[in-house]
């Protein structure tokens, strides 16, 4: 248990559908990440949050849309998705942004398949 | 942008035996952290090193560090079955804040 919760675990959708992923951390932290890892791939970095605001976006289509209405809650909104963003998302939180680098805590994944 | 390789991609030894990892990067970094994944789950931290520092020790881990050569090791000693696993690197991105990850080293420990 790491202090962050990623719902739902797995998830199947179609290319029409509009689903969301959830995230909660519960370590009072300010910044929050999503990660997206495919197989054969390395972790990519899509959305970085700090005190609700986005501070990073890695040219990430706009089929995905990040959300943070408070510090503890993330969710990333999905619609009309690809095959090719099948993959493991990941949430993240750290206590805070620093160029001394942080400690970042995963949460256990969203599984997503598009069919 | 990926700036962490781990090298190799895959490893299996046996129970008892130590594991090595390596990690090279691209350009300057405040500090170097390794992360543990088990299959289909989340990402672990494990260790985090500064850039002046050349070696830390946590439990069985010892993790070094070469600016020079822009390269870190992970060494983890007297492997068990339980240390199978994924193993990635991870630095600051050019932002200056969050972290990017290589491909990981693959790791089998066999009893």
């Amino acid at each position: 248990e790491t202090g962050v919760t990623q719902t739902p675990r797995h998830l199947v959708m179609g290319m029409t559908n509009k689903k969301s992923l959830k995230c909660e951390q519960h370590l009072g932290h300010n910044a929050m990440y999503w990660y997206k890892q495919s197989a054969k791939k390395p972790l990519e970095l899509m959305f970085v949050y700090s005190l609700e605001e986005r501070v990073e976006n890695n040219s990430v289509p706009s089929r995905f849309s990040p959300e943070c209405p408070n510090s503890s809650h993330l969710f990333l909104h999905l619609h009309t998705l690809q095959p090719e963003d099948s993959a493991l998302y990941l949430c993240a939180s750290s206590q805070d942004l620093s160029e001394a680098g942080n400690t970042i805590y995963f949460g256990e994944g969203s599984w997503l398949t598009v069919v | 942008s990926q700036q962490g390789e781990e090298d190799p991609q895959a490893l299996s030894i046996q129970e008892g035996e130590n594991a090595t990892m390596n990690c090279s990067y691209k350009t300057s970094i405040n500090n170097l952290q390794w992360y543990r994944q088990n299959s289909g789950r989340g990402l672990v931290h494990l260790i985090l090193i500064r850039s002046n520092e050349r070696e830390k020790h946590s439990g069985r881990l010892r993790v070094t560090l070469d600016t020079s050569k822009k390269s870190s090791s992970l060494l983890i000693t007297a492997s068990r079955a339980a240390d199978t696993a994924s193993y990635f690197c991870a630095t600051n991105s050019n932002s200056g804040y969050a972290l990017n990850f290589g491909k990981g080293t693959s790791l089998l420990v066999t009893p």
